[in-house]
């Protein structure tokens, strides 16, 4: 079954650096995930696609302080040099021949 | 620039049909999946389904015997009928463009209320 694991929340300081985590189910580990953005109030927002060998693909307009990597079944999103307004919740996000998949999302506060 | 414009009716009784339906302006249109997904309040978001560029469709397991999905590729237009709603339907729905859902509408909220 495919299904994506991410921790409910996270904190870092202003200014500082955070790597959230998304985990593949077992057998999945060569899928691809999106990352969404969702401030409060907002709808999601595309962030970028990580494949499995670590490379990714942004969305329109989004910083170079966003970006992605890979190591076996898990995904990662690093946001750098955090900002108020990267206060948010983050989704991952994967799909398989006939399924699609959310994480149950990340909470990130920015301290 | 791509853009997602979704519309339909917001408040509505139990057993009544959902209908919504999105617009798609600027880049290509048929070689996409299009998706419907919803946000119960408070909660994550929740994968409903989709339409590839053939017409095929895939549904949530969960909610697969009250969902179509269907499309008008004249108008760039893609709906969502989701039948016999209650409570547990209540949520801002949203389509997106793709597998990787790289564009939003702006989300509409539907409430199943008597």
């Amino acid at each position: 079954q495919l299904v994506l694991t991410q921790s409910p929340s996270a904190s870092a300081s202003l200014g500082a650096s955070v790597k959230l985590t998304c985990t593949l189910s077992s057998g999945h580990s060569r899928y691809a995930v999106a990352w969404l953005q969702q401030q409060p109030e907002k709808g999601p927002r595309y962030l970028m696609q990580v494949n499995s060998d670590g490379s990714h693909t942004k969305g329109d307009g989004i910083p170079d302080r966003f970006s992605g990597s890979s190591s076996g079944a898990e995904r990662y999103l690093t946001i750098s040099s955090l900002q108020s307004e990267d206060e948010a919740d983050y989704y991952c996000q994967t799909w398989g021949p006939d399924i699609r998949v959310f994480g149950g999302g990340t909470k990130l506060t920015v301290l | 620039q791509v853009q997602l414009q979704q519309w339909g009716a917001g408040l509505l009784k139990p057993s009544e049909t959902l209908s919504l339906t999105c617009a798609v302006y600027g880049g290509s249109f048929s070689g996409y999946y299009r998706s419907w997904i919803r946000q119960p309040p408070g909660r994550g978001l929740e994968w409903i389904g989709d339409i590839d560029h053939t017409g095929s469709t895939n549904y949530n397991p969960s909610l697969k015997s009250r969902v179509v999905i269907s499309v008008d590729t004249s108008k760039k237009q893609f709906s969502l009928n989701l039948t016999s709603v209650t409570a547990a339907d209540t949520a801002v729905y949203y389509c997106a463009r793709g597998l990787s859902t790289s564009y939003w509408g702006q989300g509409t909220l539907v409430t199943v209320s008597s």
